[in-house]
């Protein structure tokens, strides 16, 4: 079993819907929650971190984490054509460990 | 804007030759960074885990001699591919941890490395 599962996709979307993307992870050791967006030919640009169970929210985006369940969301509203991108989820421990979930692929159609 | 700057953003090189690809820390002072691999439509791929004074740690399957890895501050990190052959073309992603904001990851830009 991987450490952290991610549906790879794709995952496609009419301008304007509602977006969920979701992780689960196995380790309840770790402590840090992050989303990361790629862009094709670019590096993953960090989006949304928390270290606590709830909601957190930023513009059209909200990550949520459910450490009980050991998921992890997050969701986009009013999704837009430039939202089209490969959404990493990662989660972190102490000395900077991270895994990463293998990204699910999303295309938001105008 | 970019924490964490990375160059060349696109290298052609010849086989057989080394090139060199530099990670450095903008805003903060990195004592880790990481460099990645990634092929195309695939996840993040960890090559290894550079120390700042010390040396690299190579995940397994990664070859230390042939990807040299120098973390020789706080604020820079080179990987350098040595004898470079088609087969390592690749995109090239290093990331860097920031303490001081809860040991976020930031990653560079990316590299793009074809080797004719």
């Amino acid at each position: 079993q991987k450490e952290v599962e991610q549906d790879p996709g794709p995952l496609s979307v009419p301008e304007g819907a509602i977006v969920s993307l979701n992780c689960t992870y196995s380790n309840s050791a770790f402590q840090y929650f992050m989303w990361y967006r790629q862009y094709s030919r670019k590096g993953p640009e960090l989006l949304m971190y928390t270290y606590s169970s709830g909601n957190k929210e930023d513009g059209r985006f909200t990550a949520q984490v459910d450490k009980s369940s050991k998921y992890i969301s997050l969701f986009i509203r009013d999704s837009q054509p430039s939202d089209s991108a490969t959404y990493l989820c990662a989660i972190g421990g102490g000395g900077f460990k991270t895994i990463f979930g293998a990204g699910t692929r999303l295309f938001v159609k105008a | 804007g970019a924490v964490v700057s990375q160059h060349p953003s696109r290298v052609i090189c010849k086989s057989g030759t080394s090139v060199k690809i530099e990670c450095r820390s903008l805003d903060f002072q990195a004592t880790t960074m990481f460099w990645y691999r990634q092929f195309p439509k695939q996840s993040l791929m960890l090559m290894a885990t550079s120390n700042e004074g010390s040396k690299a740690t190579y995940e397994q399957g990664v070859e230390k001699d042939k990807f040299l890895i120098n973390h020789a501050s706080l604020t820079l990190s080179t990987l350098t591919v040595t004898s470079a052959h088609p087969e390592d073309s690749s995109f090239y992603i290093c990331s860097a941890g920031d303490q001081g904001k809860g040991n976020t990851i930031y990653f560079g830009e990316g590299s793009w490395l074809t080797v004719v």
